[in-house]
């Protein structure tokens, strides 16, 4: 299995308070992505990182930040969570194949974080 | 932009029944396709993936076929186990100048196998 850990695996907390999500990877990969997963939409890109200090937005970044200051460190914050923001959360790792085509991505076990 | 639409579940099948799950896509460039399992309680675990037309993903007795013609991706298995019940995802990739390669994700297709 590929090294990644996310913490916590789960949480709960309240309207407006901040979140911060962690993933940590020992694959020395260079992409790393957050996702959101929830019933009917499958897992919607969040935000993704190419690099130390080099991220960009997905598809669904209204309300988030990540930041990511070590390679094997990428981390998703709620600055302040809506109870839109239940779900799960995943993180995934890849990286860029000599061909460019069909790299897989690996992915964390997940983060649970409901807001009340 | 890029979409995957993939037939919405439950799919409930007796044991040693044929299986197919249907996925379609849009792609604006050359996709590579894959088929992603997530098993109760875990992250996903790429289950098979295809990187041109004509090409034949397989795995575990799962197979599916890239078939530019028609835009499709179908999962196929010829006699499930119990233990293939899962929730199974159909994804494509294109390549991006930074993302390295972005997965855009069809909504889920949930097996369910009963003895």
């Amino acid at each position: 299995d590929a090294g990644i850990t996310q913490s916590p695996r789960h949480k709960v907390t309240e309207t407006g308070t901040p979140v911060t999500l962690r993933c940590h990877q020992t694959e020395n990969h260079r992409y790393m992505y957050w996702y959101r997963q929830d019933p009917g939409h499958g897992l919607r890109l969040i935000h993704y990182s190419y690099g130390v200090k080099d991220t960009d937005k997905g598809e669904v970044s209204d309300g988030y930040s990540v930041s990511r200051s070590k390679t094997e460190d990428f981390l998703l914050t709620l600055e302040s969570a809506t109870s839109s923001q239940t779900s799960v959360y995943f993180c995934a790792i890849s990286d860029r194949s000599s061909s460019g085509r069909g790299n897989e991505q690996f992915f964390g076990p997940g983060t649970r974080l409901t807001v009340l | 932009g890029n979409s995957v639409t993939q037939m919405e579940g439950p799919v409930t099948l007796s044991e040693e029944a044929f299986l197919t799950i249907n996925c379609t896509y849009t792609a604006t460039g050359y996709p590579s396709l894959f088929w992603y399992v997530q098993y109760p309680g875990e992250g996903l675990q790429l289950l098979l993936k295809a990187t041109k037309a004509d090409d034949k993903g397989s795995n575990k007795g799962f197979e599916a076929t890239y078939r530019k013609e028609t835009t499709s991706f179908h999962l196929e298995k010829g006699s499930v186990q119990v233990s293939d019940s899962a929730v199974y995802f159909c994804a494509l990739s294109d390549q991006a100048d930074n993302a390295g390669n972005m997965l855009t994700f069809g909504g889920g297709t949930r097996l369910m196998v009963k003895p």
